[in-house]
């Protein structure tokens, strides 16, 4: 248990429906990713806040995507009008800032699939 | 686009043996990690290892950058049946610490 947790674990549902995930980071963390894990491949990855900011986003992350953290504490990623083309583990990982700093502790991920 | 490229893809290998696999990446690097993936779950960072690191140890684990060459390995000493996992290297490149990910390496340890 790396203390970054993520809820729910698995997820199935219809395409064409919206779909939202959590991530709870390491207290202290400031800085929270979401990468995209596809069977076989490495993560990649989709976007990146530093406390409440959303400072980066993938290509990836198409307009069906939106992630928020509002009190830069927790973080939700939600899919609109989901694609099977979404089905996928969705990972969250957070880091703190600093000289010690790039280190990334991973959450158990969500696994999406979408019929 | 994932920057990372282990080789080899798969290994397997007797419990007791060395286990190593090696990664390329194409740009100027922060740092480079390697982290560890059981079946279907989440990923435990392993090691990290900075731009001006040569070389670093964790336990059973070895890691080496060559940033000359942009490649690293990572050498599993004593395997245990344990230690079967997907292995993957990722890179800090960005100002952000974003990674980018390798498309790991599958080791399988027989008892």
């Amino acid at each position: 248990d790396t203390g970054v947790s993520q809820d729910p674990r698995h997820k199935i549902t219809k395409r064409g429906q919206n779909v939202t995930f959590r991530c709870d980071p390491i207290s202290e963390h400031n800085r929270l990713y979401w990468y995209r894990q596809t069977l076989g491949q490495g993560p990649e990855f989709l976007t990146y806040f530093q406390n409440e900011a959303q400072l980066e986003k993938s290509r990836l992350l198409s307009d069906r995507f939106s992630a928020e953290r509002p009190k830069g504490s927790f973080s939700t990623l939600e899919i609109q009008r989901t694609e099977q083309g979404d089905s996928a583990m969705y990972l969250c990982a957070s880091s703190s800032q600093g000289a010690a700093s790039g280190t990334q502790y991973f959450g158990p991920g969500t696994r999406l699939t979408v019929t | 686009s994932q920057q990372g490229e282990e080789d080899p893809q798969a290994l397997s290998i007797q419990e007791g043996e060395n286990a190593t696999m090696n990664c390329s990446y194409k740009t100027s690097i922060n740092n480079l990690q390697w982290y560890r993936q059981n079946s279907g779950r989440g990923l435990v960072h392993l090691i990290l290892i900075r731009s001006n690191e040569r070389e670093k140890h964790s336990g059973r684990l070895r890691v080496t950058l060559d940033t000359s060459k942009k490649s690293s390995s990572l050498l599993i000493t004593a395997s245990r049946a344990a230690d079967t996992a997907s292995y993957f290297c990722a890179t800090d490149a960005g100002g952000n610490n974003r990674l980018a990910f390798g498309k790991g390496n599958q080791v399988v340890v027989i008892p």
